[in-house]
C-alpha cells in the first residue's frame, strides 16, 4: 500500500504570500491530520478533516485553514505568511482514530 | 490538561549499548500510546504503540510498556546501532481518544561506532 504523500516537499515564499500544501492519505483512510513543526515549538497539532467535516482544531490563527476533498485528500492553506510560519507541515492519515500514519512533510519557507 | 514530558536530550551513546528514553504523560483516561522516530529530513514514522494498560508494544528490538500507574512509556533498547541515531517521539491521543496526537518534545539519540 502507497504511503501518505504531500506536496510540494519544499517550498519558499515571501511575507504576505499565501501557500495551499497538499495531502494525499494511505487509501481507505478517511482521517487526516496536519501539524505544524517547529525547533521552537515542537510538534503542534493544526486540525483534523475526517469525511469533508473538520473535527478538531488546534490553536491556530484562522489564518490557517483547511479542507478534505471526497477522495480524503487534504489542503492547508496559510494566507498572509509571515516569518513564523516557517515549519515543517506534516499530514498523516488514519483509519478513524486510529493509529497515525505520517507522510515525508513539506518545508515551508518564509522569507 | 494533556501533556507527554520526555526525557531531554541528546543522548549518546556507543554501539551496543543499552538505551532508555523516559516518557510520562498526563492525560484522563487511559489512551493509547505512541513512539514515533524521525529520521534527517523526513517525516515521522510509527516505531511501536500499546493501547492498553500493561500492553508492551515492540518492534526492531525497541519495546515500551503502558504502565498506568506511573503514566508512563519508557522505550528501550538492549544495543543500540549507528542506524538508531535519530528523534524519538512519545505521544498519545488525548483524553478521550481524540484524533489529535500529543508529542513530546523529542528526545535526540546519537549513537557512535
Amino acid at each position: 500500500k502507497a504511503g501518505v504523500t504531500q506536496t510540494p516537499r519544499y517550498l519558499i515564499k515571501t511575507r504576505g504570500q499565501q501557500v495551499t500544501l497538499s495531502c494525499s492519505p494511505i487509501s481507505g483512510h478517511r482521517s487526516v491530520s496536519w501539524y505544524q513543526q517547529t525547533p521552537g515549538q515542537g510538534l503542534q497539532f493544526l486540525f483534523e478533516y475526517f469525511s469533508e467535516t473538520q473535527r478538531n482544531k488546534g490553536n491556530f490563527p484562522g489564518r490557517f485553514s483547511g479542507r478534505q476533498f471526497s477522495n480524503s485528500r487534504s489542503e492547508m492553506n496559510v494566507s498572509t505568511l509571515e516569518l513564523g510560519d516557517s515549519a515543517l507541515y506534516l499530514c498523516a492519515s488514519s483509519s478513524r482514530k486510529e493509529t497515525q500514519y505520517f507522510g515525508p512533510g513539506t518545508r515551508l519557507l518564509v522569507l | 490538561g494533556d501533556s507527554v514530558t520526555q526525557m531531554e536530550g541528546p543522548v549518546t551513546l556507543s554501539e551496543e549499548a543499552f538505551l532508555t528514553i523516559n516518557c510520562t504523560y498526563t492525560a484522563t483516561g487511559y489512551p493509547s500510546l505512541f513512539w514515533y522516530v524521525q529520521y534527517p529530513g523526513e517525516g515521522l514514522q510509527l516505531l511501536l504503540k500499546a493501547t492498553k494498560a500493561d500492553d508492551k508494544g515492540s518492534n526492531k528490538g525497541f519495546e515500551a510498556t503502558y504502565r498506568k500507574e506511573t503514566t508512563s512509556f519508557h522505550l528501550e533498547k538492549g544495543s543500540v546501532q549507528v542506524s538508531d541515531s535519530a528523534v524519538y517521539f512519545c505521544a498519545h491521543h488525548g483524553s478521550g481518544n481524540t484524533g489529535k496526537l500529543i508529542f513530546g518534545q523529542g528526545t535526540t539519540l546519537q549513537v557512535k561506532p
